[in-house]
């Protein structure tokens, strides 16, 4: 079965401070995408970083990184230097070639970012 | 740069009604989704299509009905509203199964109350 866990509701932290949000995956197939997603209060899917199954090193973007480790099926996200701005929730996803390549997305973590 | 527009943003429904959700995009995309986002459950995959003319099932089908008629347009219709369907209603769109790296590109929602 295609699964994506996300183990942390809730994480706190401060400016400044680099915060790891933990994602696992399941899946059969050899070839798929892991993507996080940010979604603030007001609602919208804002896409973050993108990892490929055949990507050899960690995705980089900005403050963002992605921490993959695929013998584990973890494809966790870093955000160094937190901004208040960063406080959201935050969605980690899977695509493979199945249901038209739709996502399947963990249940969130809402990082709360405080001064 | 409107991307993917949902209407409409907000609705109230009574039990039994029904009514259409309306997504375009103006990307060319040949992939289009429709997610529900309930508390604690991530997003969830109702229905999709792969290319114009074409609809398929989701993981949580039941109750809706899609149509696909124009390759911008994606509808999601609601002919028996029932509470449980009181949700934020996605739609995203992406290009086919050979950029699996582009993410999926989502409009800003629709929050639909079912009374």
């Amino acid at each position: 079965a295609q699964k994506i866990t996300q183990t942390q509701p809730g994480m706190f932290v401060q400016e400044k401070e680099a915060v790891t949000l933990d994602c696992t995956y399941d899946t059969s197939d050899q070839s798929y995408g892991l993507f996080w997603y940010k979604q603030p209060s007001s609602g919208e899917m804002i896409f973050l970083i993108y990892q490929g199954s055949y990507d050899e090193q960690n995705a980089t973007e900005g403050r963002y990184s992605l921490n993959f480790q695929k013998a584990r099926k973890s494809a966790n996200l870093v955000i160094s230097a937190s901004q208040l701005g960063d406080s959201a929730m935050y969605f980690c996803a899977m695509r493979t070639n199945q249901a038209g390549t739709a996502l399947i997305f963990g249940k969130g973590t809402t990082l709360s970012v405080s001064s | 740069n409107a991307g993917v527009t949902q209407t409409p943003k907000f609705r109230v429904l009574k039990t039994g009604q029904s009514m259409t959700l309306l997504c375009a995009q103006d990307m060319n995309h040949e992939y289009m989704y429709w997610y529900r986002q309930d508390p604690g459950m991530g997003l969830r995959l109702i229905h999709y299509s792969v290319g114009e003319g074409t609809t398929a099932k989701g993981e949580v089908p039941d109750g809706y009905n899609v149509s696909r008629l124009k390759k911008q347009n994606f509808l999601l219709g609601l002919e028996s509203a029932a509470p449980s369907q009181t949700s934020v209603y996605f739609c995203a769109s992406s290009y086919s199964s050979g950029y699996s790296n582009q993410p999926q590109h989502f409009g800003d929602g629709t929050r639909l109350s079912i009374l």
